[in-house]
């Protein structure tokens, strides 16, 4: 299947600090792209929608300014969380199609972010 | 709107013994349904999915799920479990023709194979 490569896989960050999560489709072009968080022992959140070459498409209750996303070309999207807090550390995760609706979508590997 | 429901949290099964995961879901029309499967700090894993034809639709490692409009259900089964196959799993939907839309998950389900 296609190949949806996200780094890092683990971060631990400063309070007040930054940190940019990138995803990258790794043997398709893919316009669109989706954010989620996932809590412990819980099913995966969408945070937001990624549109290559235009604005992301926030889900309500996400806030845009601190959860920026950019999707700059056609194979990366990157999710920085700014300023960040404790209660922003969870697991993060992107995915992506390669087709269609009747498609799967391809996930990355995760990303477990730790603010201390 | 589209929901699924995974009426399980845990499901507990003895290695060797037969194993089902269950979901239904909710959608306007007729809808795509996928498995996925996640191992602990990984992402998710495509096991199989619904288009069109055969109801009983095989997928990765064995498992195999059956698709039955009249109850709006999409169960996970595999007819011998491993203890490798303890992991969460998800049922997800998307209604058809909705283009590149995101998945609407349900809220996973537990499986523990016991040796």
């Amino acid at each position: 299947g296609a190949v949806v490569s996200q780094h890092p896989s683990r971060v631990i960050c400063k309070s007040g600090t930054s940190v940019k999560i990138e995803c990258r489709s790794l043997d398709f072009q893919a316009t669109t792209m989706f954010w989620y968080r996932q809590f412990p022992k819980q099913s995966l959140m969408l945070m937001a929608t990624s549109n290559e070459g235009s604005k992301a498409t926030y889900e309500q209750g996400v806030e845009k300014d601190k959860f920026l996303i950019n999707h700059a070309s056609l194979t990366l999207s990157t999710l920085t969380v700014t300023s960040a807090h404790p209660e922003d550390s969870s697991f993060y995760i992107c995915s992506a199609s390669p087709g269609g609706s009747n498609t799967e979508a391809f996930f990355g590997q995760g990303t477990r972010l730790t603010v201390v | 709107a589209q929901s699924v429901a995974q009426p399980e949290d845990q499901v507990n099964v003895a290695e060797g013994n037969p194993l089902t995961v269950k979901c239904t879901y909710s959608v306007s029309g007729n809808p795509y349904l996928f498995w996925y499967v996640q191992y602990p700090n990984r992402g998710l894993q495509f096991l199989l999915k619904y288009i069109t034809g055969d109801n009983l639709v095989k997928g990765s490692y064995g498992f195999e799920a059956e698709f039955n409009k009249s109850q709006t259900s999409f169960h996970l089964k595999k007819p011998s479990a491993l203890v490798s196959d303890s992991a969460l799993y998800f049922c997800a939907v998307r209604a058809r023709n909705s283009g590149n839309t995101p998945l609407v998950f349900g809220k996973g389900t537990r499986l523990s194979v016991i040796a």
